[in-house]
């Protein structure tokens, strides 16, 4: 079935660019989704692009996807102490639903003055 | 304000202790689902709903039971707990289940963390 890997743990300090970075292994994924874990919290969906996509940007957040190497990632613009969350990195293969979604372990950014 | 509430949030209780976990939404919604979040595993679906009496196995079912008699409510169950299911618990909600998470929003609980002695 479908993987998705996703490095544990990024520390930046603020005001610096926060890449996380997500690799998958189903091709046939349709669309690929950022979501932001804050303490004690549930997920909230960020940001998503679709499979046909290379790039998106939306304020901060840049999605970059490069399919041939099933890569996707999240750049954070000028990272602030509010971005200190987790990030799950999610997909959704063809067939589509919410009982289909696949997520990534979670990786934990921490921001530093 | 549209939410999903779990009760309890926190829960401390010994092996073989049935415990049940519950989960209501305001929104109306057909789809519901339960989650368990383990540190280097991500969330991994336990069991899912998409309406009324209508409830099936996600990836990692084993050792839970859920039930769906009304809308709003969808209880996870464990009858007999071990420690393998100390864990963060989180239940979601959406309008259906046939869309994706951009087209149709999916609300998660605020969590339940369970410790299994």
């Amino acid at each position: 079935g479908e993987d998705v890997e996703q490095s544990l743990f990024l520390s930046v300090r603020e005001g610096d660019s926060s890449v996380i970075n997500c690799t998958y292994t189903d091709s046939s994924s349709t669309y690929l989704y950022w979501y932001k874990q804050e303490p004690g919290a549930g997920l909230q969906l960020l940001t998503y692009i679709f499979s046909n996509m290379d790039m998106k940007q939306d304020q901060r957040l840049t999605v970059l996807l490069n399919k041939k190497d099933k890569h996707l990632s999240l750049r954070i613009a000028d990272t602030q102490t509010g971005d200190s969350a987790i990030y799950f990195c999610a997909v959704v293969p063809f067939s589509g639903g919410y009982n289909k979604l696949i997520f990534g372990a979670g990786t934990r950014l921490a921001v530093h003055p | 304000e549209a939410q999903v509430t779990q009760n309890p949030r926190y829960l401390i209780t010994v092996t073989g202790k049935k415990l049940t976990v519950t989960c209501s939404q305001n929104m109306n919604h057909e789809y519901m689902s339960w989650y368990r979040q383990d540190p280097g595993l991500g969330l991994r679906q336990i069991y899912y709903s998409m309406n009324v009496e209508a409830t099936d196995k996600g990836d990692v079912p084993e050792g839970y039971k859920v039930s769906r008699k009304e809308k709003r409510n969808f209880p996870l169950i464990l009858e007999s707990p071990s420690p393998n299911q100390t864990s963060l618990y989180f239940c979601a909600s959406s309008r259906t289940a046939d869309r994706y998470p951009h087209t149709d929003t999916q609300y998660f609980g605020p969590g339940t963390r369970l410790t299994v002695l």
